[in-house]
């Protein structure tokens, strides 16, 4: 069965912490993805990668980074955490091969910036 | 640049009603794909449906069907005889190449 998971289900951190979300999947999926979702928005993309320490940013990338050393784990790293970055972070992977396979999604991680 | 509009924030039928969720999008690529995702309480997205600009065919499955019509740039997502366990939000996304834009999602409660 397919499976994405996520370090952890609710997370609070203080305004300035350095900030690491933690994603794995079991799948041998090439690509990987970290989204976060805010209410009216729907999910907005961060950054993907595509293959082992390569990353692209996605449409809002300011304020994180990524870092992608093995296959199957994709980490989000919020350099100084503020308030604004509280939301529902979500994590996804899927195969190589263009747009035609869809993403898996972990169970998200809900951050509190406090 | 890639847009997805979801014009209904929220839903509420009563259990057997047929419920119709809209999705317009807008994209210059000619080569593209179209999903929908659904989001029940527990979190986790799930993947319901894959079309690609070729194919407007219909499909159905099940209780789901969806509607795809190039012309009016619309993908739309019926569930036939509504349940509880279908009470979720419900994304449609576009990816011309391996980035979703998302939907800002419909909130989707049947009440029994």
């Amino acid at each position: 069965d397919v499976k994405v998971t996520q370090s952890s289900r609710y997370l609070v951190k203080r305004t300035g912490e350095k900030v690491f979300l933690e994603c794995v999947q079991d799948m041998d999926h090439e690509n990987m993805f970290w989204y976060r979702q805010d209410p009216g928005l729907g999910l907005r993309l961060i950054y993907f990668s595509y293959d082992v320490k390569m990353k692209e940013k996605g449409d809002i990338p300011e304020g994180y980074s990524v870092s992608r050393e093995k296959k199957e784990r994709f980490s989000l790293i919020l350099e100084s955490a503020s308030t604004n970055q509280t939301s529902m972070y979500l994590c996804a992977s899927s195969l190589m091969g263009g747009t035609h396979y869809e993403q898996y999604f972990g169970p998200g991680t809900r951050l509190t910036v406090t | 640049a890639q847009k997805v509009t979801q014009a209904q924030t929220e839903i509420s039928v009563v259990e057997k009603e047929d419920v119709t969720l809209d999705c317009v999008y807008e994209t210059r690529d000619t080569t593209y794909y179209l999903f929908w995702y659904k989001q029940p309480p527990s979190g986790e997205l799930v993947f319901l449906i894959r079309r690609n600009s070729f194919d407007e065919q219909n499909e159905i499955s099940g209780r789901y069907s969806w509607n795809f019509q190039k012309s009016t740039s619309s993908f739309n997502f019926t569930i036939t005889a509504s349940q509880v366990v279908d009470s979720a939000v419900y994304f449609c996304a576009l990816s011309p190449f391996l980035k979703l834009s998302f939907g800002a999602g419909t909130t989707v409660t049947v009440r029994a």
